[in-house]
């Protein structure tokens, strides 16, 4: 099984300030990656897939990067909704695995 | 618009059986992969089972395995889990995602929003 890690596990930022997100695999996962934002008693949200490209409707301040086992999702300019939980999710071998989370705070 | 919604959740003794369902609308069902992922309380996600359109290939998570079953009803446009010999550390919210590729790039593009099950005496 893939272990996908990602860090920090808490990340407080001030709204209009930037956070990066890192994700990291046990083993390569190419670019069979995936980013998902969370709220409470809502659906995930599909962010990125392919390690870098944007869902439909994703605004051009969540960007992603990386392949093989290194993974970032950047956010410029936090807007109040971005503050939410963010997981990374990698297809590229069964089981399907997701990171722990990384939780985006207010500072 | 794509609607999933899931149904069947509640309160369950240990050992006991739950079945859920996912009502699938606004696309054509019997085209996409479907999964179950969960989410235990204060816990992340974590991918339960797959199922092709057809329902030829299944997949589960090492800790479902043997005890819970994925199926579909095409005509009906419905996603079912069996969920069998339940235990406490299977209570969580249940979700339905749809799988989708683009140039052969996977993900779950939708979302149900999801149903509470509970494992307890």
């Amino acid at each position: 099984e893939i272990v996908m890690t990602q860090s920090p596990a808490t990340l407080s930022v001030s709204p209009g300030d930037g956070a990066t997100l890192s994700c990291r695999a046990s083993q390569s996962v190419s670019s069979n990656l995936a980013w998902y934002q969370h709220k409470p008693g809502q659906a995930p949200r599909l962010l990125i897939y392919g390690a870098s490209t944007r869902a439909t409707g994703i605004p051009a301040r969540f960007s992603g990067s990386g392949s093989g086992t290194e993974f970032t999702l950047t956010i410029s300019s936090l807007q109040s909704e971005d503050f939410a939980v963010y997981y990374c999710q990698q297809f590229n071998n069964w089981p399907i695995t997701f990171g722990q989370g990384t939780r985006l705070e207010i500072k | 618009e794509v609607q999933l919604v899931e149904s069947g959740g509640g309160l369950v003794q240990p050992g006991g059986s739950l079945r859920l369902s996912c009502a699938a609308s606004g696309f054509t069902f019997s085209s996409y992969e479907m999964n179950w992922v969960r989410q235990a309380p204060g816990k992340g996600l974590e991918w339960v089972s797959y199922i092709s359109s057809s329902g030829s290939t299944i997949y589960y998570a090492d800790s479902v395995k043997g005890r819970f079953t994925i199926s579909r009803d095409n005509a009906k446009n419905s996603l079912y889990l069996q969920m069998n010999s339940l235990r406490a550390e299977d209570t969580a919210v249940y979700y339905c995602a749809r799988d989708r590729k683009v140039e052969d790039w996977p993900f779950f593009d939708y979302w149900g929003q999801g149903t509470l099950v509970t494992v307890s005496s």
